[in-house]
């Protein structure tokens, strides 16, 4: 069965200062990852999206993340936040092959210090 | 292009009743998605269809269903009413499946009373 864990539930950072949000998967083949972001009260938009290709995926808005298999982690990154990147962001995996076929983790409240 | 519209946007509905939601893909979007949000479950999917046939299906009750036309637009029914069911509803829809990224729509807030 897969699963997704973000690992923390609330992230504060000054302005200017790198993010980073944690993410955990677990699945039995290849899944795709994805990171998403909602403000508030907006739908999710697409960050970015892992698909078995580059293991380094850049996003929109600066973000990136870093597949890393041997750790089946799927850490998101920028390195500057900024005021408007204040959201809450949401890691997902994907595995069609998987009777879950696509779970969403708990969601990370990004924070932003001026 | 268009984003993917909900419809309505507010509803508050008495228990016991059943609703309706609506949601138009962007064109040429053959997946769409359902998803349920709440503060204390988060985001559960309920639903994919393709081609207006039920492709997955989340760990829901029977009381919700859906179904797609071949517009590809999508209907999403909840019947009986309880007041857990109070949530925000995505609708989400993406080029083939759900393994592609999905584009969501602005969601439907029910409130249940």
């Amino acid at each position: 069965a897969q699963s997704v864990t973000q690992l923390d539930s609330h992230v504060s950072v000054s302005e200017g200062t790198p993010v980073l949000l944690r993410c955990n998967y677990s699945s039995s083949y290849s899944p795709s990852l994805f990171w998403y972001v909602q403000h508030p009260n907006k739908g999710l938009q697409l960050l970015l999206k892992y698909t078995s290709a580059a293991t380094l995926v850049k996003g929109i808005n600066g973000f990136e993340a870093e597949f890393k298999k041997s750790e089946t982690s799927f850490h998101l990154t920028k390195p500057s936040a900024h005021m408007s990147d204040a959201a809450e962001y949401f890691c997902v995996v994907s595995d069609l092959s998987s009777a879950s076929k696509i779970i969403f983790g708990s969601g990370t409240r990004l924070s932003i210090r001026p | 292009k268009a984003g993917v519209t909900q419809t309505p946007r507010y509803l508050i509905k008495t228990r016991g009743q059943q609703v309706t939601l609506s949601c138009s893909p962007i064109s040429g979007h053959r997946s769409v998605s359902w998803y349920q949000q709440t503060p204390g479950q988060g985001l559960q999917f309920l639903f994919e269809y393709f081609s207006e046939t039920q492709r997955n299906k989340g760990n829901f009750p029977g009381r919700f269903s859906g179904r797609q036309f071949s517009n590809s637009r999508s209907e999403m029914n909840v019947s009986t009413l309880e007041l857990g069911d109070s949530a925000l509803y995505l609708c989400a829809s993406s080029l083939r499946d759900s393994s592609y990224e999905q584009y969501f729509g602005p969601g439907t807030r029910l409130t249940v009373t």
